[in-house]
């Protein structure tokens, strides 16, 4: 069985200092690896994906991850933070049933102080 | 800009109330999904299509049915409305093929049942 674990429920950073969100992941198989991001009152938007190629992933608005097999870690990363960037991330993980359905983690409360 | 569309957006409804949320998609997509994200949660999936007249209830266990008569439709009723039943759903697509495939998801309807 697939899990996702966020490693923290909310994240404060400054605007214009380094982003990092924590996203550790269990998976019997090679996963396919996603970040979501969710603005208030809005659905999911797919800021990125992993699916076995290069192990750095770059993203939509300077967003980008790198998935270390060792370390089963997928963690989110932007070299400035923008005000526009406080939001709520998912780490998700695919699932290897034949749903082809995600399992979310809890996720991460991002935000941005002036 | 992913084409996939939720209504309504907000709903306030009394209980017992016999209530259906809408969600299409234009992208011809064979797989459809229904998650329900508590407020700060993670989401949890109810249900899942991969294809017209094919339906699959979910991980968790919800008392809404679901249709597929039509691949761009995928709507979600409630037969009788329960205070228990407020929670914000997620209406999400994908292509068919692995489960690489990112989903793709509307902006939510927010149900509120009094």
């Amino acid at each position: 069985a697939q899990s996702v674990t966020q490693l923290d429920s909310h994240v404060s950073v400054s605007e214009g200092t380094p982003v990092l969100l924590r996203c550790n992941y269990s998976s019997s198989y090679s996963p396919s690896l996603f970040w979501y991001v969710q603005h208030p009152n809005k659905g999911l938007q797919l800021l990125l994906k992993y699916t076995s190629a290069a192990t750095l992933v770059k993203g939509i608005n300077g967003f980008e991850a790198e998935f270390k097999k060792s370390e089963t870690s997928f963690h989110l990363t932007k070299p400035s933070a923008h005000m526009s960037d406080a939001a709520e991330y998912f780490c998700v993980v695919s699932r290897d049933t034949g749903r082809r359905a995600l399992t979310f983690g809890s996720g991460t409360r991002l935000q941005v102080q002036p | 800009e992913a084409d996939i569309y939720q209504t309504p957006r907000y709903l306030v409804i009394g209980t017992g109330k016999k209530i259906t949320l809408e969600c299409s998609q234009t992208m011809g997509h064979d797989k459809m999904y229904w998650y329900q994200q508590d407020p700060g949660m993670e989401l949890h999936l109810i249900h899942y299509s991969y294809g017209v007249n094919s339906t699959e209830k979910g991980d968790l266990s919800s008392e809404s049915t679901v249709s597929r008569i039509r691949t761009e439709h995928f709507p979600l009723t409630l037969e009788s409305a329960r205070p228990s039943h407020t929670s914000q759903y997620l209406c999400a697509s994908s292509e068919s093929g692995g489960s690489n495939q990112p989903q793709h998801f509307g902006d939510g309807t927010r149900l509120s049942i009094l």
